[in-house]
């Protein structure tokens, strides 16, 4: 079945550590999302790709970084910059620009946890 | 600055009883308004899009619908499956901005 699977689904990170969350689709989406969720918060964009080795910062990119060298994979690296990286992360894609980035795919979502 | 707000943040219903979410919205050249039904520990799932004012779509007991400036998510006779939380999105280009969302309790 067609979908976007993240992984791991829980994360525990020593302080100062950097870590990757995998972001796998097989929808043959061209945009991908990543999101970040904290309780009674939003869902906040951290950052965005339209097209392979292309993307953009979103609302809160600080702190994260991310690659895009094939269309179905969006990893993204919490850096230990990132001053309270404790949070449940999305990742998203959407099928062509018709439909304007609505319409997300969402992935199980990873819950990370700092110690 | 483009915003999405949601009301109530918390809705508890009995089962049968009838309500509206609401979604309001400020964002600039709007081309889309987006629903979500987000369960607990798992990634929102798509309910809806409209995409003009007094469109209106619906699937099974929710029916949603668009204003200028709002949007209601309205669930007749709710079951205890419709418990969850309720995400409103609007954007004007890639990036979409979320509601807090409003989680429903429907009880027995």
């Amino acid at each position: 079945d067609g979908g976007i699977t993240q992984s791991p689904k829980y994360l525990f990170r020593k302080e100062g550590q950097n870590v990757t969350l995998s972001c796998e689709q097989n929808l043959n989406h061209d945009a991908m999302y990543w999101y970040r969720q904290d309780p009674g918060q939003g869902l906040r964009l951290i950052y965005y790709s339209q097209i392979v080795n292309d993307f953009q910062k979103g609302d809160i990119a600080e702190g994260y970084s991310v690659s895009r060298e094939k269309k179905e994979s969006f990893p993204l690296t919490v850096t230990s910059a990132q001053k309270n990286p404790t949070a449940f992360y999305l990742c998203a894609s959407s099928g062509p620009s018709g439909t304007s980035g609505g319409e997300l795919f969402f992935g199980e979502g990873s819950r990370l946890t700092v110690l | 600055e483009d915003q999405v707000t949601q009301s109530p943040e918390a809705l508890r219903l009995q089962e049968g009883e009838s309500s509206s979410l609401n979604c309001s919205y400020t964002v600039s050249g709007l081309r889309g308004l987006f629903w979500y039904r987000q369960d607990p520990g798992k990634g929102p799932e798509f309910l809806f899009t409209l995409y003009s004012a007094g469109e209106e779509k619906e699937k099974e007991r929710l029916k949603a619908t668009l204003t200028k400036k709002e949007s209601f998510l309205h669930i007749t006779a709710p079951k205890p499956e419709d418990s969850a939380t309720y995400l409103c999105a609007g954007g004007s280009g890639y990036a979409l901005n979320f509601g807090k969302g409003t989680s429903l309790l429907v009880t027995p």
